[in-house]
């Protein structure tokens, strides 16, 4: 299957200042990329998510860029919020597929 | 309604038992998955049905068996489970875009404890 990384896998920020995690995909046939946010004992919940016949995507204080050639993603947090604090997972899943692989996850935390 | 329910919410059980883990949705949507996830791990991709046939199978052991009995219901069936099989269960579903994924919505997992 797929083979998604993920970096880093912890973040820590002050709260205000903005978050970047990355994340690389090996299928080039891929062509669906999300991202889920799990808090601590909770269900991962999309947050964002992008085809690949866009390059950017914002939602508020988050976006998502993608770059086809180099195959990675990544998302942008600005303005973090202590409540924007969990682990967040990057995932890419293959066109005409119905799976969905998972990076490693990174764990964010905002500091107050 | 938007969720995916799961039971039960904790299971223990002992290698040489059976149980089940049933997941149940009412959005309509012809993509259910399992995931298995340890902890501090990433959900771990085990089976997808869609339209109710099973679709992807991720080399997943004979021990776990999958059934989906109508569009709204999945199960998993668990036979002489292993103590490296404790984790934590995720059931999802997601509406079928011409074959592409789309959003999970996910339950809040069963977590299972083999002794």
């Amino acid at each position: 299957g797929e083979n998604v990384e993920q970096h880093p896998s912890t973040l820590s920020v002050q709260e205000g200042d903005s978050a970047v995690i990355k994340c690389t995909y090996s299928d080039s046939a891929s062509n669906y990329f999300p991202w889920y946010k799990q808090e601590l004992g909770k269900r991962p919940q999309l947050i964002i998510d992008i085809r690949s016949n866009v390059g950017e995507k914002k939602d508020q204080r988050i976006a998502v860029t993608l770059n086809k050639t180099a195959k990675h993603f990544s998302l942008h947090i600005t303005e973090t919020q202590p409540e924007d604090s969990a682990v967040y997972f990057c995932a890419a899943s293959r066109a005409g597929a119905n799976n969905l692989f998972f990076g490693t996850g990174t764990r964010l935390t905002v500091i107050p | 309604d938007t969720e995916v329910t799961q039971t039960p919410k904790h299971l223990v059980m002992g290698m040489t038992n059976k149980k089940s883990l049933k997941c149940e949705q009412h959005m309509g949507h012809r993509a259910m998955y399992w995931y298995k996830q340890k902890a501090k791990k990433p959900p771990e991709l085990m089976f997808v049905y869609s339209y109710e046939k099973l679709s992807i199978n991720e080399s997943v052991p004979s021990r776990f068996s999958p059934e989906c009995p109508n569009s709204s219901l999945l199960n998993l069936h668990l036979h002489a489970l292993q103590p490296e099989d404790s984790a934590l269960y995720l059931c999802a579903s997601s509406q079928q875009q011409g074959g592409n994924t789309g959003e999970l919505f996910f339950g809040e997992g069963s977590r299972l404890t083999v002794l």
